[in-house]
């Protein structure tokens, strides 16, 4: 059972565009949301997180949206430049009791073409 | 100020043998999880140590074990390996003590199991 869905496994944005990457989860206990960004032969970098506490969370180029009665969080990136193309992970998990282990997506590949 | 170490980057073993990986955390941290990231998934996790104690556990077998050194870095150890063992396992640090959960993580170790 997948508690942190990301359904589309690719995505290519033009240069200068608005890149927007989706998440769901399932697990109505999830109280914190991260982006991780991964480039080949690197491990995952943390990029931005949000709580549920809040519906958005800014961070230069970066915004996270959280929509609590979706389960639904969004990562925008504007503008899009080629560096940021990676693979994007959403993770999630409960920090209101504790610190529990991070529940991974499968990851979105973003490719920005020149 | 390093970041998170592991040894080694890549790895070829056969299956029944038994491998130990390493892990080294960033400076001032005190918490060690680690994942498994098969191909085309996002991270799993195994186990987390802290205190050079294990504090949770993912939904992995118990040929997968680890260690925490009182330098605070670890090892994992997985005996009797399965070709589903072929995966980047990544090594992610944490400063618990100082109620700092963001995790950052090495550059993973590649284990193919032949």
């Amino acid at each position: 059972d997948q508690q942190v869905k990301q359904n589309s496994p690719s995505l290519s944005v033009q240069e200068g565009r608005i890149s927007i990457l989706n998440c769901d989860y399932t697990n109505s206990m999830f109280d914190y949301f991260l982006w991780y960004k991964k480039y080949p032969a690197e491990g995952p970098t943390f990029l931005i997180s949000i709580s549920s506490i809040k519906d958005k969370n800014e961070d230069g180029r970066f915004t996270v949206f959280l929509n609590k009665s979706a389960k639904h969080l969004s990562l925008h990136i504007v503008p899009s430049q080629p560096g940021d193309s990676a693979v994007y992970f959403c993770a999630a998990n409960v920090r209101n009791s504790g610190n529990t282990p991070l529940v991974f997506g499968k990851g979105t590949r973003l490719s920005v073409i020149a | 100020d390093a970041g998170v170490t592991q040894s080694p980057t890549h790895l070829i073993k056969t299956r029944g043998q038994q491998v130990t990986l390493r892990c080294s955390p960033k400076s001032g941290h005190d918490t060690v999880s680690w994942y498994q990231q098969a191909l085309g998934q996002g991270p799993q996790f195994i186990f987390q140590y802290y205190e050079e104690e294990e504090r949770q556990r993912g939904n992995f077998p118990d040929r997968f074990s680890g260690h925490q050194f009182p330098n605070y870095s670890s090892e994992l150890n997985v005996n009797a390996l399965l070709l589903g063992d072929s995966a980047l396992y990544l090594c992610a640090s944490s400063a618990t003590g100082t109620g700092a959960y963001e995790q950052y993580f090495g550059p993973g170790t590649r284990l193919t199991v032949t």
